[in-house]
């Protein structure tokens, strides 16, 4: 069974619409963290957000906020007014575990998202 | 710039050769990752290293072999390759410690195995 699933493979968007990129996920740990990624075309992988599984509250950083919900295991991410540099593919990650050690992210297949003007 | 570099960032190499991929972090990170990223699948992490120890190893083929000689350094040597190991390799590195979260990629190595 999938650990992060990712239902939109591709989504076009009107320059400053804002954008929800689904991702849930699957884990009986009770401590994990949820991430974000964003990667351009250049390839390199670049983190916007993380939620860890504790959290209280939303998190946001700067357009990206992610809209958090623990018994959906839901874990969207929300882009406002977005850009056409925010074209790209996003990526939902998990990371299993309360964190202090080097664990490795389990990834979804990503959505590619295109802003257009 | 993240702090994390790869050298080549293209690599085409025949099934008999042998050649190594090369990672830097210079964000005083302790524990670095490689994670392979084929067309059309999800990323796969292949190996963890905390404090130069590799901690994890996801069922790599024995032609993947890892070295990290210290913690700013991490290397995927290569050797006798299929062309079904052609993909974007990257690596990652993070400050392990409690609270410490993100990873910090570096921009890949795209291989192509002929």
């Amino acid at each position: 069974a999938q650990k992060i699933t990712q239902t939109q493979p591709g989504m076009f968007v009107q320059e400053k619409e804002a954008v929800t990129l689904d991702c849930t996920y699957d884990t009986s740990d009770p401590s994990y963290g949820l991430f974000w990624y964003k990667q351009p075309s250049s390839g390199e992988m670049i983190f916007l957000i993380y939620q860890g599984s504790y959290d209280q509250q939303n998190a946001t950083e700067g357009r990206y906020s992610l809209n958090f919900q623990k018994a959906r295991k839901s874990a969207n991410l929300v882009i406002s007014a977005s850009q056409l540099g925010d074209s790209a593919m996003y990526f939902c990650a998990m990371r299993e575990g309360s964190g202090g050690g080097a664990d490795g992210l389990t990834f979804g297949k990503g959505t590619h998202l295109i802003i257009q003007p | 710039e993240t702090g994390v570099t790869q050298t080549p960032r293209h690599l085409v190499m025949g099934m008999t050769n042998k050649k190594s991929l090369k990672c830097e972090q210079h964000l005083g990170h302790n524990a670095m990752y490689w994670y392979k990223q084929s067309a059309k699948k999800p990323l796969e992490l292949m190996f963890v290293y905390n404090f130069k120890e590799q901690t994890e190893n996801n069922s790599v083929p024995s032609r993947f072999s890892p070295e990290c000689p210290n913690s700013s350094h991490l290397f995927l040597h290569l050797h006798t390759l299929q062309p079904e190991d052609s993909a974007l390799y990257l690596c990652a590195s993070s400050q392990d410690e409690q609270g410490a979260y993100e990873q910090y990629f570096g921009p890949g190595t795209r291989l192509t195995v002929t």
